[in-house]
């Protein structure tokens, strides 16, 4: 079964600045998806990056962006210009690639903080 | 486009009770997903509809959760009896192609 581990339960950072979270993932597939969820108060969670594990330039989204190293099965993701509205609950998520839809499998989440 | 709805927002039940969440997904959506979240984790799949059919409810508690989706549109998640490690947020979420799932607000569960 694919499994999918975020290290960090929380992080910090000052506002305008840099943060990275980090996620691995365990799979014996070839071909799926990965992607990173934000989840604030109001527990909508909403779609920041996604990667094809087929790709290997990296996904960039405004100020998000990741580093997927398929090898190493990571996928961290970099926030750039931190905003107060950055702040919440962010989750790794992956999905197999398959003919049909398939479900996603998602991590503990990072809680992150946005210091002003 | 609308968004997946789903209702109630918030419930208190105390525990042997029955409960049920509603959710409509996105128009033409033919993939609809239920996910348990228990505080401090992340999402957990209970189950999953092909419009109607059932792909993957290996992970749903079938002796006190029930789903269904009639005529491949709403679905409706039942829980009878009510446990206390039954408190959780109940997502929805559907898809079109899969690639991307649309997530509704939630309904947050408390047993008492």
């Amino acid at each position: 079964a694919q499994t999918v581990t975020q290290s960090q339960p929380e992080m910090s950072v000052q506002e305008a600045e840099t943060v990275t979270l980090s996620c691995t993932y365990d799979t014996s597939e070839s071909d799926y998806y990965l992607f990173w969820y934000k989840q604030p108060p109001s527990r909508q969670m909403i779609l920041v990056i996604r990667q094809e594990a087929y790709k290997q330039q990296n996904a960039t989204e405004n100020r998000f962006s990741v580093n997927f190293q398929k090898a190493a099965k990571s996928f961290s993701l970099k926030i750039s210009d931190s905003q107060l509205g950055d702040a919440a609950m962010y989750f790794c998520a992956y999905r197999r690639q398959n003919s049909g839809n398939t479900p996603l499998v998602f991590g503990k989440g990072t809680r992150l903080s946005v210091i002003a | 486009e609308a968004g997946v709805a789903q209702s109630p927002r918030y419930k208190i039940i105390e525990k042997r009770q029955s409960v049920a969440f509603w959710c409509n997904p996105i128009s033409g959506h033919a993939t609809l997903y239920w996910y348990q979240q228990i505080l401090g984790q992340g999402p957990k799949l209970l189950i999953q509809f092909q419009n109607n059919g059932v792909v993957d409810d290996s992970q749903l508690p079938k002796d006190r959760f029930s789903a269904e989706r009639l005529k491949g549109v709403d679905s409706t998640l039942k829980i009878q009896p009510a446990k206390l490690e039954d408190s959780a947020v109940y997502l929805c979420a559907s898809s079109f192609t899969g690639y991307e799932q649309y997530f509704g607000p939630g309904t947050r569960l408390t047993v008492t």
